[in-house]
């Protein structure tokens, strides 16, 4: 695709169920990185991938939180047993290549609701 | 840590008007980026502009230009000639060596026909 694809648009689970939020990232993008953004808040950081590793996983809140890319390209963000406060919306973005000079391309995201 | 504040919560401004969107930064790096980004309901974050630090120049596209005070840490982004599509969440925004983009909490822009 042209751009940063995060599916479901939209999800809504119950409290205490699994969830996976999945990002394509554009055509040989090799940095991948996921924020979430609660309501009235910019986006906070939580994992950034190079290629198939994770670079840096300093944001991710717990260890309810966890995300692969296993093979360079799509990821996945996976939630366990989650809470309330998970509620946000989930925001993918791609880059060609790591560093602070490379523009990175954004999703759409997607709004998680926990009930 | 680094640190972005936007003071503004919300903003408004007449249609065809002027209007300065504030922003400072903490940091004890020399070398980073600035960017701001528009935000508008459909969620997807849009790059307006980057400054790099190192650059005195200021940065500027089309109607969009920032004023880079790097001693003081601000960076602000002026928009010429509002059009009622500018209207948005604009995000000031920092990254540096460790690739991570710091985001303020953002300013509402309103744009008044």
């Amino acid at each position: 695709g042209a751009g940063v694809s995060q599916t479901p648009s939209n999800k809504v689970t119950e409290k205490g169920k699994y969830v996976e939020l999945r990002c394509d990232p554009i055509s040989g993008h090799t940095a991948l990185y996921w924020y979430r953004q609660s309501l009235g808040q910019g986006p906070e950081f939580l994992i950034y991938f190079q290629g198939t590793g994770a670079a840096d996983d300093s944001g991710l809140p717990n260890d309810r939180f966890f995300a692969v890319r296993p093979e360079g390209s799509v990821s996945t963000l996976k939630i366990q047993r989650t809470e309330r406060g998970d509620s946000a919306v989930y925001l993918c973005a791609s880059s060609l290549q790591s560093g602070m000079n490379t523009e990175a391309f954004f999703g759409q995201g997607t709004r998680l609701t926990v009930v | 840590a680094q640190t972005v504040t936007q003071s503004q919560p919300e903003m408004s401004v007449q249609e065809a008007e002027t209007v300065t969107l504030s922003c400072t930064y903490d940091t004890s790096e020399s070398d980073y980026y600035l960017f701001w980004y528009k935000q508008p309901p459909s969620r997807q974050m849009i790059l307006v502009i980057r400054q790099e630090a190192y650059k005195q120049q200021n940065a500027t596209e089309n109607r969009f230009s920032v004023n880079f005070q790097k001693a003081a840490k601000s960076f602000s982004l002026k928009i010429s000639d509002s059009q009622l599509g500018d209207a948005a969440m604009y995000f000031c925004a920092y990254r540096s060596l460790d690739d991570k983009i710091i985001f303020g909490k953002g300013t509402r822009l309103h744009i008044l026909p």
